[in-house]
């Protein structure tokens, strides 16, 4: 089946640092991704769509200059979270988009990553 | 605008039972609608979904059936298991930018 990873797992980074997480489709091309971020005990918000090739689109209230999402390849796309804050604390999670053909593609949701800072 | 809502946990449950966790909808146009299941320590999955109205989705066990005139996907199963303990979402997807709106989780607890 369809497989996205993420890397790192977990990272605890001091405020102010830039942290990079990584998400990557291993089997299959993802032309669309998205991150979310999950708070203790509530759902997942929708933080972004990631496209190849092209900007990507934001979320409202979400800080685009904070969160710097580059969609490098068919397979890849990272979340910079920059000049991090306690507050930025959270699990970030990514999915990937599997198309077949026209129509509705399915998402593949990546392990998460664990973003502790302190 | 387009939101989900479900039931709240946690939900605890002995092994053998049957298991409702409630969910309904507000859309706008006629959403594709999910359950996802995320175990412990994993990421999440898709468990069923349907994208008509009456449409039943099942998988595993569990089965949910699209009911427009209700706005509702309710998921059930006859007999839980240890194993199905974890966190249930309900979501639902609008147009084709693939974008999921998600519910807030149930978590459920199932005792051997």
């Amino acid at each position: 089946g369809a497989v996205v990873s993420q890397h790192p797992s977990r990272v605890i980074c001091k405020s102010g640092t830039s942290v990079k997480i990584e998400c990557r489709s291993l089997d299959f091309q993802a032309t669309t991704m998205f991150w979310y971020r999950q708070f203790p005990k509530q759902s997942l918000m929708l933080m972004a769509t990631s496209n190849e090739g092209s900007k990507a689109t934001y979320e409202q209230g979400v800080e685009k200059d904070k969160f710097l999402i580059n969609h490098a390849s068919l397979t890849l796309s990272t979340l910079t979270v920059t000049s991090a804050h306690p507050e930025d604390s959270s699990f970030y999670i990514c999915s990937a988009v599997l198309r077949g053909g026209a129509g509705l593609g399915e998402q593949y949701f990546g392990p998460g990553t664990r973003l502790t800072v302190t | 605008g387009n939101s989900v809502t479900q039931m709240e946990g946690p939900v605890t449950l002995s092994e053998e039972a049957f298991l409702t966790i409630n969910c309904t909808y507000t859309a706008t146009g006629y959403p594709s609608l999910f359950w996802y299941v995320q175990y412990p320590g994993e990421g999440l999955q898709l468990l069923l979904k349907a994208t008509k109205a009456d449409d039943k989705g099942s998988n595993k066990g569990f089965e949910a059936t699209y009911r427009k005139e209700t706005t509702s996907f309710h998921l059930e199963k006859g007999s839980v298991q240890v194993s199905d303990s974890a966190v249930y979402f309900c979501a639902l997807s609008v147009g084709r930018d693939d974008k999921i709106i998600f519910g807030k989780g149930t978590r459920l607890h199932i005792l051997p």
